[in-house]
């Protein structure tokens, strides 16, 4: 299994530009979880899905982010209009429901600089 | 939302010594994971904890669930330079909504001395 895959690997955009970031999960797993991780405030959750449906969002900072999972296999985490705050490292994780095996296997991440 | 407390943030330690680090939390959570992170890649799960008194190794490391199930340990034996990284406990509580959601330390930061 190629794991969780994440595009780009690097982004840098300009304040103000919109910034797509791209996760393919592992095949199978039924969860999906989008994290932002910096020096500050560590690995924060953004938002999370079960079977492609939003469960919450509460972690999401503010309406100029948001997060879609039309199928199984594909989610996007967008920012619009960026700014130089949002500059993070962003995970995307994927796990297996169950009474068992629910660890959340993470992708390489996105590495974001907003100038 | 819910916070772990994770020790210590830093360490540095001589290659060949042991390693402890734990996490507490003030909820009761019903599974403990263990993960490390290289610069540059994401977390990667090295130990999964599911029972409260569970004792698990992997190699050189070895986790424990605390009997609270607030609390659990990571220990690393015999520390080598490969070892140098960011470690991150995550838990998932005992109750309610959200069940699937994961709560992350800050992380200890493990340098090795050759």
């Amino acid at each position: 299994d190629a794991g969780v895959i994440q595009s780009p690997r690097h982004e840098v955009t300009e304040m103000g530009q919109e910034v797509t970031l791209r996760c393919k999960p592992i095949s199978g797993h039924d969860y999906l979880f989008w994290y932002r991780q910096t020096m500050m405030r560590g690995l924060e959750l953004l938002i999370y899905f079960n079977n492609n449906v939003p469960i919450d969002d509460s972690g999401m900072p503010e309406d100029r982010f948001s997060a879609k999972m039309p199928n199984a296999s594909f989610s996007t985490l967008k920012i619009q209009p960026s700014e130089p705050r949002d500059s993070a490292v962003y995970f995307c994780a994927s796990s297996l429901s169950g009474s068992l095996n629910t660890e959340a296997f993470f992708g390489q991440g996105t590495r974001l600089t907003v100038v | 939302g819910q916070q772990l407390n994770q020790s210590p943030q830093s360490m540095f330690i001589q290659e060949g010594e042991d390693v402890s680090m734990n996490c507490t939390s003030s909820s009761i959570f019903n599974t403990w994971l263990w993960y490390k992170q290289d610069p540059g890649e994401g977390p990667v799960l090295l130990i999964a904890l599911y029972k409260a008194g569970e004792l698990t190794s992997n190699g050189r490391l070895t986790a424990q669930f605390g009997i609270t199930r607030k609390d659990s340990f990571l220990n690393i034996s015999a520390s080598i330079p490969s070892d140098v990284g960011i470690y991150f406990c995550a838990g998932r509580e005992a109750s309610g909504a959200g069940s699937y959601q994961l709560t992350f330390g800050k992380g200890t930061k493990l340098s090795v001395i050759p």
